[in-house]
């Protein structure tokens, strides 16, 4: 099963709104790495964090990974309609050369 | 540069039969992953390939399978099809250093399986 627990597991926000993900260990992570992935496309890379602490940000989207190296977030601000599909959350356990994914939240921009 | 190249697209099976699956990697990169993904379903891990060399395995049962050829190309095989293996099968490729964490990953467009 999932040991990297991510919320929420939808969001429906109003084009404009901010939306965020969390994603949560139970142990430490040696790094976390983000994907998006449209409906009915393929995950794609977004971004890997690595530091205990670290803070980083695409134009409208700010990644963060906690001190303790068991919890990220992403944050979106004032969503667009090509922010819609599911960010997934991977990371790896310090001693193993597996990723451990989150279950993903979708973002859903309200009509 | 291409991208990891994932065949058949598209395949409808039958209860019982047997499918295999190809996924030739981005030039260069040694590390190939399998997952499956069913609708409203997360990222499941089949299985990763380094070097010929399966490195880990998820929990699926034995009728799931793989295997990495000297070129880095990978094939999966599912064996005595069931109904509930219908899904969308995803091959990522990384460059990945020996010894070292699965880098970014990079997906391929997909097979979807249909199982009647």
């Amino acid at each position: 099963g999932q040991q990297v627990m991510q919320i929420p597991q939808y969001q429906h926000v109003q084009e404009g709104e901010d939306f965020t993900t969390y994603c949560n260990s139970s142990t430490t992570l040696s790094n976390i790495q983000w994907y998006k992935q449209r409906p009915g496309g393929h995950p794609v890379f977004l971004i890997q964090l690595v530091k205990s602490g670290e803070v980083k940000k695409q134009k409208r989207l700010t990644f963060q990974f906690g001190e303790a190296k068991k919890n990220s977030s992403l944050h979106i601000t004032a969503t667009q309609t090509t922010d819609v599909g599911t960010y997934f959350c991977a990371g790896h356990k310090n001693s193993n050369y597996q990723l451990i994914w989150g279950a993903g939240t979708k973002l859903i921009i309200k009509p | 540069k291409a991208g990891v190249t994932q065949t058949p697209r598209y395949l409808i099976k039958t209860r019982g039969q047997q499918v295999t699956l190809s996924c030739s990697p981005i030039s260069g990169h040694r590390s190939v992953s399998w997952y499956q993904q069913t609708p409203g379903q997360g990222l499941q891990f089949l299985f990763e390939y380094f070097s010929e060399t399966q490195r880990n395995k998820g929990n699926f049962p034995g009728r799931f399978s793989g295997r990495q050829f000297s070129n880095s190309r990978s094939e999966m095989n599912v064996s005595t099809l069931e109904l509930g293996d219908s899904a969308l099968y995803l091959c990522a490729s990384s460059l990945t250093i020996a010894g070292g964490n699965t880098g970014e990953l990079f997906f391929g467009e997909g097979s979807r399986l249909t199982v009647l």
